[in-house]
Parts: structure tokens; C-alpha cells; sequence
């Protein structure tokens, strides 16, 4: 069965700091694999994803992620925290619009992202 | 700047009521989806449309109906509302090159159910 792993449930970095964000997946076929960001009382916003191709995917406000398929893994990570990346990070995983599975994501449990000053 | 809106942004119903949850994005995408969050759950898909005229079950579509309105519109209605759907509703949208995965959410509808 299809599943994600985000182990880390808080982290705490300091500003200036860089950062890592870990996820493992679990699935038969090559994933999709998504990386999304929650502020607080707010909605999902996704920052990248990887379909195929370069396993370094480049995305939004600074971050990459490298899809690693011997270690399932899709980290996430930054050079330089700022504090206005205090969030959420959610990873995913899907089968993408085929085979019927459009939108049926499994997300992770998350990785609330402390920033201290 | 809208995005995806929701409306309402909060609401606590009845047992037994009814309700229907409104989203528009002004983005002219062809894909929208209704998502729940529950503590300790993630996201789970409810109901999700490709495009405009079509829609199609998620993973948790029970006591919920859907209707895609046209292209910009998307509503979620609870016919008879129960305590198992207190939660908070997430609409999003996509179009062609995030492989019909969300890619924009709206902030969300806070259900509580009393």
C-alpha cells in the first residue's frame, strides 16, 4: 500500500539556518511526489513537484527536493531559512490522473517548521 | 489576488442539518477537489472534478455530493449532517501540468457538528 513518512513532527532551525525536510514514500510504480505548504489557518500551497526526469526538482520561495529511488526518499530543503517559512510541510505522494487516480493524494502527517530569530 | 475562495469560513451545524460549501477559483482551472483534514489524518480526497460537467468519487465520498457548477464553481453539500464530519474542508484547483494533483487551496471551511 501506498504510503509517506515524514518523521521529523517539529524542527526548530535558526534563521540564516539551512534546512532539511525528510520524507520516505512507499509505492509500487514511480510516484508523483509533491511537496506542500500550510500556514497557519490557511490552505495548502504547493512548492514543487517531481514527475520525472532531473531528480533535483527546483520550486517556489527557495526550496528543492531530490527524489533519491534507492533510499524512497524526496527531501526537502533550503540554504537559508527565513522567518516567514514558519509553516507546515506536508509531502505527498500520488499516482498522478491516471488509472483513475486524480487527486488521491497520500499526504504525510506533516513537519511543523519552527523558525527562531 | 483570489485564488480559491471558500465561503463560509466557519460554521457549526445540527445534527441532521444540511449545508452546502461553496468554492470558486478565478484562476481558469480545469480541475477542482474537496479535501478533509482531521488531526493525525492528512488531507483525504472527498469528491474531485476534471473538468468542467464531471465528477468523481475520492477516497472518503460518503454523506457527501458535489456539484461542479461551470468552470469556475465547485460546491460540497452535507445532506444530513453528522459529528464524523466535523472537520475542515479544503477546496483546490489545478490545471494541466501538475498531473492532476491539487496545485491551489483555498484557506479552508472550519465544520463543526454538533
Amino acid at each position: 500500500a501506498q504510503s509517506v513518512t515524514q518523521p521529523d513532527i517539529h524542527i526548530t532551525v535558526s534563521e540564516g539556518a539551512s534546512l532539511e525536510l525528510r520524507c520516505n514514500y512507499s509505492y509500487g510504480a514511480t510516484p508523483y511526489l509533491f511537496w506542500y505548504v500550510q500556514s497557519p489557518g490557511q490552505g495548502l500551497q504547493l512548492l514543487l513537484k517531481y514527475f520525472s526526469g532531473d531528480t533535483l526538482v527546483q520550486g517556489i520561495k527557495g526550496f528543492e527536493a531530490e527524489f533519491k529511488r534507492s533510499q524512497s526518499s524526496f527531501n526537502l530543503r533550503k540554504p537559508s531559512v527565513h522567518w516567514s517559512d514558519a509553516a507546515e510541510y506536508f509531502c505527498a505522494v500520488g499516482a498522478g490522473n491516471y488509472g483513475g487516480s486524480q487527486g488521491n493524494l497520500i499526504f504525510g502527517k506533516g513537519t511543523k517548521l519552527s523558525v527562531k530569530p | 489576488n483570489a485564488g480559491v475562495t471558500q465561503t463560509p469560513k466557519f460554521q457549526v451545524l445540527k445534527t441532521g442539518q444540511s449545508m452546502t460549501l461553496q468554492c470558486a477559483q478565478d484562476m481558469n482551472h480545469n480541475s477542482m477537489y474537496w479535501y478533509r483534514q482531521d488531526p493525525g489524518m492528512g488531507l483525504r480526497l472527498i469528491y474531485y472534478s476534471a473538468s468542467e460537467g464531471t465528477t468523481d468519487k475520492g477516497e472518503v465520498p460518503n454523506g457527501y455530493n458535489v456539484s461542479r457548477l461551470n468552470k469556475r464553481e465547485f460546491s460540497l453539500r452535507l445532506e444530513s449532517a453528522a459529528p464524523s464530519q466535523t472537520s475542515v474542508y479544503f477546496c483546490a484547483s489545478s490545471d494541466i501540468w501538475t498531473g492532476g494533483q491539487p496545485q491551489h487551496f483555498g484557506d479552508g471551511t472550519r465544520l463543526s457538528i454538533l
